[in-house]
């Protein structure tokens, strides 16, 4: 049973593109968080997605991101117009039911750099 | 202030050395996780615990809901553990990240 996938792992962009994150959660799992690890910083949530639904965007900048979870495939974090402050570690979780007290698990991350 | 508080932030430590983490949290939580994450690495969950204590190999977590405050050990400590240990709060139903305790072990 594979675990949490994301990619791509590494990300360079130039300021202005845009960039997209997948996270193949384990199978099982219809519940997808995404987090943020800016560089010497905790990490921050970001959105908290079911399948086709958002369940919670709290910690999403209100400009250029965006978040899906479609019924098939991946969920897909969006962020257009990057800059340079955009720069960090960017984990996903997955969880076989949502709420709270369910154990998450975690993806080896996207590190996004922009030039 | 950070709702989730580690301490310390920094840890050095010689092999076979008894090792112990702290965690405060201010906000109400239904359950607290401790992360392993290693340099340039993902995150593993070592645990989920929402009260008493739970073991597995040489890591012991605890956790006192009632002074808000949970503690990791890693007991006859070796220098693969070198790695940044994370608590996370659960608060409704999004977790709450400390900002890490960074520990080397030496050999």
């Amino acid at each position: 049973n594979a675990g949490v996938m994301q990619n791509p792992r590494h990300l360079v962009r130039r300021r202005g593109q845009e960039a997209r994150l997948r996270c193949s959660p384990m199978k099982g799992h219809s519940h997808v968080y995404w987090y943020r690890q800016l560089p010497e910083e905790g990490l921050k949530f970001m959105v908290y997605l079911q399948k086709e639904n958002i369940i919670d965007e709290s910690g999403m900048p209100k400009e250029r991101f965006s978040a899906e979870f479609p019924k098939e495939g991946p969920s897909i974090l969006r962020i257009q117009q990057v800059v340079r402050g955009d720069s960090a570690a960017y984990f996903c979780a997955s969880s076989p039911r949502g709420g709270r007290n369910n154990e998450q698990f975690f993806g080896p991350g996207t590190r996004l750099t922009v030039l | 202030k950070n709702e989730v508080e580690q301490s310390p932030q920094n840890l050095t430590a010689q092999e076979g050395e008894f090792i112990t983490i702290n965690c405060s949290y201010s906000v109400g939580i239904s359950a607290l996780h401790w992360l392993q994450q290693h340099p340039g690495g993902g995150i593993v969950s070592l645990f989920m615990l929402s009260s008493g204590k739970k073991k597995h190999g040489r890591l012991i977590a605890t956790i006192n809901i009632q002074e808000k405050h949970s503690s990791l050990h890693i007991t006859a400590s070796h220098p693969r553990d070198s790695a940044v240990y994370i608590c996370a709060v659960y608060n409704t139903d999004k977790l709450i990240f400390g900002t890490g305790t960074r520990l080397q072990v030496f050999p």
